[in-house]
């Protein structure tokens, strides 16, 4: 069993739509979680971050965490063309140990 | 800022040849950072760590002798993929870690290896 596991997709939704991405993952003693959106044959860039169980928001971005049932979600609210891009969480123990699920391939389409 | 910059983007190399590919901090001082592979459609896989003036920590199943890290001073590290064969052909990403906590991490552009 993969530590993260993510549905890679891919994922086509009509723009405006809310957008829902999850990963699951095994090891209970991750406390880190965060989001990272890649454009294609671009390095990764941090999207959200959370620490332990709970939910941030920064504008159309949710990150929610729920580590008893251990799931993360990412949901994206009135989604734009240039939303399109794989999304991948990741998550970690503690420092430089970051570990990150398979990336899900989203197209928003107009 | 927290730019991230690697060089070359891409690179063509026949096999058993050597290929050094360079991470730089442009904007702040890296204590940390990161070397990544990643296979089409697939995940970030971390192969190496390294801190300024000591030995990388290789993750398990990474040959330390083959994929070759130095990381010389805060803003620069390299990797060389030496003997390089059809198999290493990939997506190499490094990343850079201002902070100290992993989340932090600000990546690079990519440098795509393909081995002929």
């Amino acid at each position: 069993q993969k530590e993260v596991e993510q549905d890679p997709g891919p994922l086509s939704v009509p723009e405006g739509a809310i957008v829902s991405l999850n990963c699951t993952y095994s090891n209970s003693a991750f406390q880190y979680f965060m989001w990272y959106r890649q454009y294609s044959r671009k390095g990764p860039e941090l999207l959200m971050y959370t620490y332990s169980s709970g939910n941030k928001e920064d504008g159309r971005f949710t990150a929610q965490v729920d580590k008893s049932s251990k799931y993360i979600s990412l949901f994206i609210r009135d989604s734009q063309p240039s939303d399109s891009a794989t999304y991948l969480c990741a998550m970690s123990i503690q420092d430089n140990d970051m570990r990150f699920g398979a990336g899900t391939r989203l197209t928003v389409k107009p | 800022g927290a730019v991230v910059s690697q060089h070359p983007s891409w690179v063509i190399c026949k096999s058993g040849t050597s290929v050094k590919i360079e991470c730089r901090s442009l904007d702040f001082q890296a204590t940390t950072m990161f070397w990544y592979r990643q296979f089409p459609k697939q995940s970030l896989m971390l192969m190496a760590t390294s801190n300024e003036g000591s030995k990388a920590t290789y993750e398990q199943g990474v040959e330390k002798d083959k994929f070759l890290i130095n990381h010389a001073s805060l803003t620069l590290s390299t990797l060389t993929v030496t003997s390089a064969h059809p198999e290493d052909s990939s997506f190499y990403i490094c990343s850079a870690n201002r902070d100290g906590f992993s989340y932090e991490q600000y990546f690079g552009p990519g440098t795509r290896l393909t081995v002929t």
